[in-house]
């Protein structure tokens, strides 16, 4: 079975303080998201990769970095957390290319920005 | 730009069908996905159309009309696990990058 892991589950951080969030996947697959959930609004793409060292925008990138050394892990950077940057966030990966490449999920991080 | 809707919530009865519409605008279409979430864990991959048409596994269905910009979830013979949220996710272009709804969740009563 493929599988994601996001190496917290919970965390609670204070304004300011710089904050990694960490996934690993086993499968080789190329392609890698991180996506951030709030109620109401569904999964909003933070950023992807398709390579390593390759990083893409999505939807949200303002105040996130990310990096990814090894094909297997992507990383989520908040430089400066902010209160509105409390969500829950979620890491998926699948192979590239076109036709059913589903996307696997981690459990997701949750996280707290006092 | 690139729009999902779905209802937010619906209910229903054990042992009834429910149906989960979809409908998006996106900028291209390579796919539509649908997963399912419980509460507090992860989404899991239920089902996928990129033809239109209907695609059955089991108790679920979906189906997809590219003209209409349309799909539907099809539940059979509800069961209290299929209480979950469920996501309706379009891939607009072969980079992967896949557009999500909103969720609908769908509550089931005894």
């Amino acid at each position: 079975d493929v599988k994601v892991t996001q190496s917290s589950r919970y965390l609670v951080k204070r304004t300011g303080e710089k904050v990694f969030l960490e996934c690993v996947q086993d499968m080789d697959h190329e392609n890698m998201f991180w996506y951030r959930q709030d109620p109401g609004l569904g999964l909003r793409l933070i950023y992807f990769s398709y390579d390593v060292k390759m990083k893409e925008k999505g939807d949200i990138p303002e105040g996130y970095s990310v990096s990814r050394e090894k094909k297997e892990r992507f990383s989520l950077i908040l430089e400066s957390a902010s209160t509105n940057q409390t969500s829950m966030y979620l890491c998926a990966s699948g192979f590239g290319g076109a036709g059913a490449n589903v996307l696997t999920f981690g459990a997701g991080s949750r996280l707290t920005v006092l | 730009g690139q729009n999902i809707d779905q209802p937010t919530e619906m209910t229903a009865t054990e042992g009834a069908i429910v149906q989960i519409n979809c409908t998006y605008q996106t900028s291209g279409f390579n796919g539509l996905f649908w997963y399912q979430q419980h509460a507090g864990e992860a989404p899991t991959f239920l089902s996928y159309n990129v033809l239109d048409g209907l695609e059955e596994k089991g108790r679920f269905s979906s189906f997809l009309s590219r003209s209409k910009g349309y799909s539907y979830l099809l539940l059979k013979e509800l069961q209290m696990k299929d209480s979950a949220s469920y996501l309706c996710a379009v891939r607009p272009n072969y980079g992967q990058n896949f557009v999500f709804g909103p969720g609908t969740r769908l509550s089931v009563l005894p």
